[in-house]
């Protein structure tokens, strides 16, 4: 069984739409991240939720929106898609907040035309 | 904000070689992780070192944490093709910061057969 599972794969679709990134993990972790990664391969927090509760929110446009319906889940739904959102989004777990062992999912592509 | 930098950004080297990838900062870390990056996959742990001076070993891999926490080095005896991939190192800072790791932009290794 895969240990953070992420849906879609890839992601294509135009500017101005709405899209959601699905995010599940299956190994009882506290806390669960959301990752950007662009062009350039640079990693960079976007969110983390401890408990269903939110702990990190990073400089991100509230275009995009994390929820949190039980701490085994972490979806995030971004509004009015721009052309600079397109990106590699990896959601991630640890087992606790500090805990700095990352476990990824295999990422979502998303481009946005 | 606390940076990592990583050298070299990009390395190509023949099967057998040795390499070095470093990972610098101007800031003190209560830990360092290194991941390793294949494609259309998500960064998987290879080591956390905690300790100033620390060396960890991972059968050809060998990792050092600076004495001063500041900076780390990953070397790679007898590079093999399935070495090849994305080396990101990670610190997790001290006090509040502890809550999320900072990221280098990585070393893409590529060993040729």
């Amino acid at each position: 069984d895969t240990a953070v599972s992420q849906t879609p794969k890839y992601l294509v679709t135009q500017m101005g739409n709405d899209k959601s990134i699905k995010c599940e993990q299956n190994l009882g972790h506290d806390t669960m991240y959301w990752y950007k990664q662009d062009s350039k391969k640079f990693l960079k927090i976007m969110f983390s939720y401890n408990n269903k509760e939110l702990i990190i929110n990073e400089t991100v446009p509230n275009r995009f929106s994390p929820k949190s319906p039980d701490k085994a889940h972490l979806n995030l739904h971004i509004n009015s898609l721009e052309l600079g959102d397109s990106a590699v989004y990896f959601c991630a777990s640890s087992q606790v907040l500090a805990s700095e062992k990352l476990f990824f999912g295999s990422g979502t592509q998303l481009s946005v035309l | 904000t606390q940076l990592l930098e990583q050298s070299p950004q990009f390395l190509s080297i023949q099967e057998g070689e040795n390499l070095t990838v470093y990972c610098n900062s101007s800031s003190v870390f209560s830990s360092l992780q290194w991941y390793r990056q294949e494609p259309g996959e998500g960064p998987v742990l290879l080591v956390t070192v905690v300790t100033g001076g620390e060396v960890k070993k991972l059968k050809r891999l060998t990792f050092q944490f600076g004495d001063a926490r500041k900076d780390s080095s990953l070397h790679i005896t007898a590079a093999q093709p399935g070495d090849t991939g994305l080396y990101l190192c990670a610190g997790a800072g001290s006090g509040g910061s502890n809550y999320k790791l900072t990221f280098g932009k990585g070393t893409l290794l590529t060993v040729n057969p």
